[in-house]
């Protein structure tokens, strides 16, 4: 059973540039959560996904946008990059009804 | 809102010495709390849960941790330590629509 794959795991861009980053959850859950992760920092919730719709948003600028598919899967999609976007991008899963969520290992994003 | 705290930023221990990584947190109703851990480029990983029921919670690789309501702590506990436990550790409040919000994470460095 796979858990829960990112892609791609390093991504270099530049300033002004717009990324799209890809999630999918483990098998059977269908609530998939966005996190931001700056060097030495715990990670901050971005937003989450469920039944393709966004059912919370954190503290970012709608410069960040998501979206999520029939088989759940997920895209975080960056605008208008900035240096201030360069972290760990990590995407959870989770299933309505549990308690635990589970993490993939990760987009790592430069922004130069 | 719901927030957690990590009052050390490192801990150091010797190896086979108890290892404690402190967490307290702060929720307006019942606490839904985890510890996750993270090694250096990865995603988390899910250590341990409370949720309700015994104060003391038993998880993985011999972690365990213990749920004081008076305190309002939920710290993490392992009794004899490995080197392959230095990592940076999270400890997490969940709400009830599934959004976590960590601490800022506690390295531990555990020395042979």
């Amino acid at each position: 059973d796979a858990g829960v794959t990112q892609s791609p795991t390093h991504l270099i861009k530049t300033r002004g540039q717009q990324v799209t980053l890809r999630c999918s959850p483990k098998s059977g859950h269908d609530t998939v959560s966005w996190y931001q992760q700056a060097l030495g920092q715990g990670p901050q919730f971005i937003f989450q996904y469920y039944e393709e719709e966004e059912r919370q948003r954190g503290n970012f600028p709608d410069r960040f946008s998501g979206h999520q598919f029939p088989n759940y899967s997920s895209e975080l999609n960056v605008n208008a990059l900035w240096l201030g976007d360069s972290a760990l991008y990590l995407c959870a899963s989770s299933l309505v009804g549990e308690t635990e969520a589970f993490f993939g290992q990760g987009t790592r994003l430069t922004v130069v | 809102a719901q927030s957690v705290a990590q009052p050390e930023d490192q801990v150091n221990v010797a190896e086979g010495n108890p290892l404690t990584v402190k967490c307290t947190y702060s929720v307006s109703g019942n606490p839904y709390l985890f510890w996750y851990v993270q090694y250096p480029n990865r995603g988390l990983q899910f250590l341990l849960k409370y949720i309700t029921g015994d104060n003391l919670v038993k998880g993985s690789y011999g972690f365990e941790a213990e749920f004081n309501k008076s305190q309002t702590s939920f710290h993490l506990k392992k009794p004899s330590a490995l080197v392959s436990d230095s990592a940076l550790y999270f400890c997490a409040v969940r709400d009830d629509d599934y959004k976590l919000s960590f601490g800022a994470g506690t390295t531990v460095t555990v020395r042979a």
